[in-house]
């Protein structure tokens, strides 16, 4: 019920591809889906994130569609550039309005290449 | 800046001692965590605090310990308890229970 599965464990994309990464939930009680991106040696830094309540939200080159239904989301790199390639984890939590802390659930991350 | 130092960026530790990382911030966040991260395994929560002198286990608190005697810090020790201790440690903190993290640089820890 906790988990987060993300797919693929590594991708490899052409410069100027699009990077394509997917995720699947478990728990219907999760309302916020955001996503990390982290660079070698660094600590995970917020990317872009979701609510349950629209399919898609856009942030220039970077895109999150989300199908509530199904329970899954993904994120696409438009016109992907070499200082794209770094590591990327989905997430999921449940929002806590009243108090100072989320536990966020992280999936297993997938290691993007651009190749030049 | 505002943002979280851990401290320090590697650390070698002989087997069977304790040893205790760093996690500072000066982002005036209530909330405190420390993450564990393998290869292939994403990042597992060990613990985490809500305020001072409260904190709660995680999924893999084993082997861990906290303390949180200060809003700005919260030290994560690595006992000789832990079988595996060797990993990359994340430490991060929220403002409020609505959205996300903001992460440290990390401290990896090699047992030798």
């Amino acid at each position: 019920q906790q988990q987060v599965k993300q797919s693929p464990q590594s991708l490899i994309v052409q410069k100027g591809g699009i990077s394509i990464i997917n995720c699947a939930y478990e728990n219907t009680a999760f309302d916020y889906f955001p996503w990390y991106q982290q660079f070698p040696g660094k600590g995970p830094a917020l990317l872009i994130a979701i609510r349950p309540d629209v399919s898609e939200k856009k942030e220039g080159r970077f895109t999150i569609s989300f199908n509530k239904s199904a329970k899954q989301f993904s994120l696409h790199i438009m016109d992907s550039q070499p200082g794209d390639s770094a590591t990327y984890f989905c997430a999921a939590s449940r929002i806590q309005e009243y108090s100072s802390a989320s536990k966020i659930i992280f999936g297993s991350g997938t290691r993007l290449s651009i190749r030049p | 800046d505002g943002g979280i130092t851990q401290s320090p960026k590697y650390l070698f530790r002989k087997e069977g001692q304790n040893v205790t990382l760093s996690c500072e911030q000066n982002l005036n966040h209530d909330a405190m965590y420390w993450y564990r991260q393998d290869p292939g395994q994403g990042l597992r929560l060990i613990y985490y605090s809500q305020i001072v002198n409260d904190f709660q286990k995680g999924d893999i608190a084993e082997g861990y310990s906290v303390s949180r005697e200060k809003k700005e810090s919260f030290p994560l020790t690595v006992t000789s308890a832990q079988k595996n201790p060797t990993a990359f440690y994340l430490c991060a903190s929220s403002k409020d229970g609505i959205y996300g993290y903001t992460f440290g640089s990390g401290t990896r820890l090699t047992v030798v």
